[in-house]
C-alpha cells in the first residue's frame, strides 16, 4: 500500500531533550516536506526536499533540522526542543520536484508532539 | 496580510443545501490552486485541484478568479460526510530550484440532518 509513515504518532517530552520524527515514504517520490499545524495559523512548511541531499527552508524553519540522505526517508529533528514547538506535525510526499499542476501531495497520519 | 486566506466558518449546512466559499490568494504569480480536505486531527487529502477554466468533481465545483484573485468551492447536495475542514492550497515557483506551496487556515464546514 502506497503511504506515508511518520513515527512516533505521539509524544511528549520535555525542553531540551533532542528528539527525531521520523518519515519514510515506499511511493518514490521526489519532494517530501514537513509541516506544522497550529490553531489559527493553519499549516505552515518547516522544511523541504526536492531530491537525495537537496534540502530547503520554508516558512518557519528556526529550531529545527532535516536530512535526506536516502530518497524514502526525511526525518525531521529538533535539537533542543522548546514549548513553542508543541504542535501537530504532518509529513508529505509528492512524485514530482515541485508539486502543481495534477500532482497531489501524500500526507502522514501526522505526530502530536507535546514539549512541556 | 497573509498569503493564502479563508474564513474560518465554521458553516452551518442543512444536509441536501448547497454550500459555497472562498479562498483569497495575495500573490498574483501563484500558479497553481488546490482543495483538500482535513477531517479532525486527520492528515489532509487532495479533494481536487483547480483548473483555469473551472472543473467539476461530481457533487464538488472549484472556480478560479484570477483577475480578483480568489479560488472557491462549491458543494451541492451536501452529505453528512462532508462535514471536514477545507484547505485552500496555492503553488507558486520563487526561485529556479524551488517553490512554495502555501495552505490557507481552512474552513470548517458542518452538515446537519
Amino acid at each position: 500500500e502506497a503511504q506515508v509513515t511518520q513515527n512516533p504518532r505521539y509524544l511528549i517530552t520535555v525542553t531540551g531533550k533532542k528528539l527525531t520524527v521520523t518519515c519514510s515514504q515506499n511511493m518514490n517520490h521526489e519532494y517530501m516536506s514537513w509541516y506544522r499545524q497550529d490553531p489559527g495559523l493553519g499549516l505552515r512548511q518547516i522544511y523541504y526536499s526536492m531530491n537525495v541531499e537537496v534540502t530547503d527552508k520554508g516558512d518557519v524553519p528556526e529550531g529545527y533540522k532535516v536530512s535526506r540522505k536516502e530518497k524514502r526517508n526525511f526525518p525531521l529533528i529538533l535539537e533542543s526542543p522548546s514549548p513553542n514547538q508543541t504542535s501537530l506535525y504532518f509529513c508529505a510526499s509528492s512524485p514530482d520536484r515541485a508539486p502543481g499542476g495534477n500532482q497531489p501531495q501524500h500526507f502522514g497520519d501526522g505526530t502530536r508532539l507535546s514539549i512541556l | 496580510r497573509k498569503e493564502v486566506e479563508q474564513d474560518p466558518g465554521p458553516f452551518n449546512v442543512p444536509e441536501g443545501a448547497t454550500v459555497a466559499f472562498n479562498c483569497t490568494y495575495s500573490n498574483s504569480a501563484s500558479q497553481s490552486f488546490f482543495w483538500y480536505r482535513q477531517d479532525c486531527r486527520k492528515e489532509p487529502k487532495l479533494l481536487m485541484s483547480v483548473y483555469s477554466s473551472g472543473n467539476e468533481d461530481g457533487r464538488f465545483t472549484a472556480q478560479l478568479n484570477r483577475a480578483s484573485q480568489y479560488i472557491s468551492l462549491l458543494i451541492r447536495d451536501s452529505k453528512l460526510s462532508d462535514s471536514a475542514t477545507y484547505l485552500c492550497v496555492v503553488f507558486r515557483v520563487i526561485k529556479a530550484a524551488g517553490n512554495k506551496l502555501t495552505f490557507g487556515g481552512g474552513t470548517r464546514v458542518l452538515v446537519k440532518p
